[in-house]
Order: C-alpha cells, then sequence, then structure tokens
C-alpha cells in the first residue's frame, strides 16, 4: 500500500496563475481532508469530504475550490494563486469511524510569487 | 467551535530531560477525540496516540506519556529522558465528528 500520496511536492506559481493539487489514498477511506500549514498556525482545514461526490468547506475555504470524482482521489484548486496561498498543503483520509486517525501524505510545498 | 491552544511555541531542553507539552482544548460536546502528532525535520507527520471523551486514564508508552484531565480540558504530552530524536514539533487536536481542529503547535529542540 502506498497509503496517501500527493503530486506535485514542490510548485513555483505566479500571482494569477491557476494549479491543481492531486491527493490519492489506496486505504478505501470514505473521508478525506485538505489542511494547509504556515509557521506559528498550525494544520488548518481547508475542505473535507466524506464521499465520492461530496465536499465541504473547513476552517479556511476561501480560494480554493475542490473535487472528489472518485472516492480515492481529491483535488484541490487553486484557480488564481496568491502569495497568500504559499504554504505548505497536507492531504489526509481516514475511515468513516471518527475516533480513526487519519492518514497524512507527505505534503506539497507551494510558492506563489 | 472547537479549538486547541498549545501555549508553549518552542521549548529547548537539553538530553535527558523530562519535558511537557502543554494542550488545552475548548468543545461543546461531550463525545470528542483527542490526538498528538509528531512533525520531525522530514516534514511528515507521525500519529502519536489517540484519546477518547470517556477514558481519562492516563498512558504510558515507553518514554512518553499523557495526561488527560477533563476538569482542566487538558490533555499533556511528557517525554522522561529526552532525546536528540525528539527534536520536532508536535502537535495536539480534537476531532468531534468530520473534522480535526490542529493546536498551532510547539518546537521541541533537544541539545546532546
Amino acid at each position: 500500500n502506498a497509503g496517501v500520496t500527493q503530486t506535485p511536492k514542490f510548485r513555483v506559481l505566479k500571482t494569477g496563475q491557476s494549479m491543481t493539487l492531486l491527493c490519492a489514498q489506496d486505504m478505501n477511506h470514505e473521508y478525506m481532508y485538505w489542511y494547509r500549514q504556515d509557521p506559528g498556525m498550525g494544520l488548518r482545514l481547508i475542505h473535507y469530504s466524506v464521499g465520492e461526490g461530496t465536499t465541504a468547506k473547513g476552517e479556511v475555504p476561501d480560494g480554493y475550490n475542490v473535487s472528489r470524482l472518485k472516492k480515492q482521489n481529491f483535488l484541490l484548486g487553486l484557480e488564481s494563486a496568491a502569495p497568500s496561498q504559499t504554504s505548505v498543503y497536507f492531504c489526509a483520509s481516514r475511515t468513516w469511524d471518527f475516533t480513526d486517525t487519519q492518514y497524512f501524505g507527505p505534503g506539497t510545498r507551494l510558492t506563489v510569487l | 467551535a472547537q479549538k486547541v491552544t498549545q501555549a508553549q511555541t518552542e521549548i529547548s531542553v537539553v538530553e535527558k530531560e523530562d519535558v511537557t507539552l502543554d494542550c488545552v482544548y475548548e468543545t461543546r460536546d461531550t463525545t470528542y477525540y483527542l490526538f498528538w502528532y509528531k512533525q520531525p525535520p522530514s516534514g511528515e507527520l507521525v500519529f502519536l496516540i489517540r484519546r477518547n471523551s470517556f477514558d481519562e486514564q492516563n498512558e504510558i508508552s515507553g518514554r512518553y506519556s499523557w495526561n488527560f484531565q477533563k476538569s482542566t480540558s487538558s490533555f499533556n504530552f511528557t517525554i522522561t529522558a529526552s532525546q536528540v530524536v525528539d527534536s520536532a514539533v508536535y502537535f495536539c487536536a480534537l476531532s468531534e465528528y468530520n473534522d480535526m481542529r490542529f493546536g498551532a503547535g510547539t518546537r521541541l529542540t533537544v541539545k546532546p
């Protein structure tokens, strides 16, 4: 099992450009999450999904869109990147059981110039 | 709304010292789970422990121990006889149902 994988690992964008981050999991988990990590602020939830075809907003959703067309994939999109979106992005997944831990991907470091 | 506070931003100790990382949480639910994660310099997030709101027993795993006190809404983490490999950022997190809220993290540096 690969667990949770994220593509790409690093990316540099110019302000106004768009991009999509891909998260894939092979554990057949129902729930998937996108977080951003900024210095001194821990991880903040952007969007999450409780199943294929569903998405919901988290704590900091503005400027991002997500899609969950397949159970194993959760895409995070930036339509018009801004320097404030420079961050490390983590994807995570877990089973339907909220007592279960979340399994995290390795992270994507995004810089917006 | 749920909230997790880790008041200690950075802690520095010398190897073999004991160190306690504090975590205070806020929630309106009676059923919730608390977690601790470790983020070493390599950047990945490593799960350490999960504790449910109905189990206040302290837990010990090797040099690690956790003290959960509902009366003070705290879930503190102690490392006994710290080692250089313990140097990392440690996150406390609270899960109520669909999402999880993380504290800002405590950066622990263990010097040889």
